[in-house]
């Protein structure tokens, strides 16, 4: 099963782009890259997700090297309301139940 | 919107009680989960269903059971709940059959075990 490695924790300026790192080194060919975020005492948040090519939609950019064996989140313009921790997954298992690893604690700064 | 609910946003129970967590999907999906939350461990699988009353144990399924007798409806329990059973609870949702599709979360039970 593929494994995720996330920095603990990022700061980020409010306004500046949040550039979360990834590492994926065991990918298999088949499995997507998905992140979450949570925001504390809610349930997770779903962002975005993808399997080779770079995906964008409202929330988000999800950059996925070549090679795949690492992605990186990007949050255009972080606002305060982006502090949150957020974990990239990659779906594993035969029926894609989902393993949260520690995630990366993002914080947003005035 | 596409809408998971879990029945509580708090419990607070007594030790040896049996409990129900209830969660409800409204997206017709066939796969549902429930994980606990706890501060350094993270998010940990303690059970999934793929279809009704189809169930697989995750990661963490000791003093846990669960029931699945509608598609909609995930239900975890307690069949006697300890101390150290308090955290969060989340559940969530998802299609089956495919890698490349999200799964959706309620907003969480908080169960206090005294």
């Amino acid at each position: 099963d593929a494994k995720t490695t996330q920095p603990t924790s990022m700061d980020c300026a409010e306004g500046r782009a949040a550039n979360l790192p990834c590492n994926h080194s065991t990918i298999s060919g088949n499995e997507y890259v998905y992140w979450y975020r949570q925001i504390h005492s809610q349930g997770p948040q779903y962002i975005i997700h993808g399997l080779k090519n770079n995906e964008t939609n409202e929330m988000a950019s999800l950059i996925i090297t070549e090679d795949r064996k690492s992605s990186t989140l990007i949050l255009p313009h972080a606002t305060l309301r982006d502090t949150a921790v957020y974990y990239c997954i990659v779906r594993v298992g035969h029926n894609n139940d989902m393993r949260f690893g520690a995630g990366t604690r993002l914080t947003v700064k005035p | 919107d596409v809408k998971v609910t879990q029945s509580s946003r708090y419990l607070v129970k007594r030790t040896g009680e049996k409990v129900f967590l209830e969660c409800v999907q409204d997206m017709d999906h066939e796969n549902m989960f429930w994980y606990r939350q706890d501060p350094g461990l993270g998010l940990r699988l303690i059970y999934f269903s793929y279809d009704v009353k189809m169930k697989e144990k995750g990661d963490i399924p000791e003093g846990y059971s669960v029931s699945r007798e509608k598609k909609e409806r995930f239900s975890l329990i307690l069949e006697s709940a300890s101390t150290n059973q308090t955290s969060m609870y989340l559940c969530a949702s998802s299609r089956a059959g495919t890698r490349n599709t999200e799964a959706f979360f309620g907003q969480g039970t908080r169960l206090t075990v005294v």
